[in-house]
């Protein structure tokens, strides 16, 4: 199948910092990827939406201040957390596939905000 | 998209089949039955998925009832690997992107 890498698969950092989080297609092009948020013991809930060339879809109750996406190619999303804080710890996952495919998930990134 | 209703955990020992539940009984006409699994702290990995007839690959079997509204999964010989957070999941295999949404889920623990 398809191949989505994410990077970092864990991170920390400072109460207040920004933390960039990547997440590549390696072998097909993704002109929608999905970002996702998991705390412990709970399910995936998605996030927003991100859009080559324009600007992500957020869900309700998603900050889109506090999280940036950009989709500036087709093999590349980015969510930024900004000012992080330690209610932004969570488990992030970003998925993408072709058209009317099934979805491919990138390995997760454990935030931990001290 | 239809909502799907799980069991919250199930047990199974190593080497026997793992029959694992979804009820679906809203689902529309042109919603697909997708599974997936999350092994802790990994991301989701896809298995199989159906819209009316049975399915099988290498990972699993998919069996659909006559009239839609439930689905079994089944790991035919399962494995202390196979521990995870299954999901099955109904969306609309005509739309164009994959947004899914997940819900409780069903722990498999397998066990020697």
């Amino acid at each position: 199948g398809a191949v989505v890498s994410q990077h970092p698969s864990r991170v920390i950092c400072k109460s207040g910092t920004s933390v960039k989080i990547e997440c590549r297609s390696l072998d097909f092009q993704a002109t929608t990827m999905f970002w996702y948020r998991q705390f412990p013991k709970q399910s995936l809930m998605l996030m927003a939406t991100s859009n080559e060339g324009s600007k992500a879809t957020y869900e309700q109750g998603v900050e889109k201040d506090k999280f940036l996406i950009n989709h500036a190619s087709l093999t590349l999303s980015t969510l930024t957390v900004t000012s992080a804080h330690p209610e932004d710890s969570s488990f992030y996952i970003c998925s993408g596939g072709g058209r009317n495919t099934e979805a491919f998930f990138g390995q997760g990134t454990r935030l931990t905000v001290v | 998209d239809a909502k799907t209703t799980q069991p919250t955990s199930m047990d199974c020992a190593e080497g026997r089949a793992a029959n694992l539940p979804c009820n679906h009984s809203t689902i529309s006409g042109n919603e697909y039955v997708y599974w997936y699994r999350q092994i802790h702290s990994q991301g989701p990995q896809y298995i199989i998925h159906g819209l009316k007839n049975n399915e099988t690959n290498e990972m699993a079997s998919l069996i659909i009832t006559e009239d839609r509204k439930s689905s079994t999964l089944i790991l035919p010989h399962a494995t202390l690997r196979d521990t995870a957070v299954y999901y099955c999941i109904v969306r609309a295999g005509n739309t164009g992107f994959q947004k899914l949404v997940f819900g409780t889920g069903t722990r498999l623990l397998v066990s020697p």
